[in-house]
């Protein structure tokens, strides 16, 4: 069983540019979350997807966005970069079936985003 | 706003030895808690996780105890291995009723010894 894909593994932007980010849940799982991670925050929660709509948002500028496909696909997309945006992003699928349950998250391996 | 930290951002053992890493939450609403393992390159690895209503869960050589009157929570690790190194996230389900949001301590490096 294939785990979570995220792509690409690595990209380097400069500042201004917009980049987008992918990612393949486990198959079968409807519930996409993606979390930011640096050094100095930690693991932060972006956003989750459910059934191709935004069920929760963390506390991030509307600089950054995502959608979720009608095969439970996901992308994310920061726009206008800027040097804080380097991070790690993950990606996580989970079995989440209600509005309110709890599931283990499966992580992908990252997307790993330098910003110039 | 609720956050879960971290008591200790380093832990050294030994091979064999057993680990306990820590980690208080401040939200005493939280029902659920899990435990991550992070190797470096690699996104987090669930290890165990539990649910409110429980104050110890078991797996393969971990054990989760949760302790809700003092907001603590903590991993076991017995006779720990190199393979064991990462960092380990704690983390609770946030208050949404909406959607599922976990939120993370900062992560405490565990580093085993031979």
């Amino acid at each position: 069983k294939a785990g979570v894909t995220q792509t690409p593994r690595y990209l380097i932007k400069t500042r201004g540019q917009q980049v987008t980010l992918s990612c393949s849940p486990i198959s079968g799982h409807r519930s996409v979350s993606w979390y930011q991670q640096t050094p100095g925050q930690g693991l932060q929660f972006l956003f989750e997807y459910f059934s191709e709509t935004q069920r929760n948002k963390g506390n991030f500028p509307g600089r950054f966005s995502g959608r979720q496909f009608s095969n439970s696909r996901s992308e994310m997309n920061v726009s206008t970069l800027e040097l804080g945006d380097s991070a790690l992003y993950l990606c996580a699928s989970s079995l989440r079936t209600g509005p309110s349950g709890a599931n283990v998250l499966t992580f992908g391996a990252g997307s790993r985003l330098t910003v110039l | 706003g609720e956050s879960v930290g971290l008591h200790l951002p380093t832990l050294s053992v030994q091979e064999g030895d057993n680990s306990i890493i820590n980690c208080a939450y401040s939200n005493s609403a939280s029902d659920y808690f899990i435990w991550y393992k992070q190797e470096s390159g690699k996104g987090p690895q669930f290890i165990i996780d539990i649910r409110s209503n429980m104050d110890k869960r078991q797996g393969q050589r971990v054990t989760v105890l949760l302790n809700k009157t003092v907001k603590h929570l903590s991993l076991q690790i017995a006779a720990t291995q190199p393979g064991d190194s990462a960092v380990y996230f704690c983390a609770e389900k946030g208050n949404s009723n909406s959607g599922y949001a976990l939120n993370f301590g900062k992560g405490t490096s565990l580093l085993v010894t031979p």
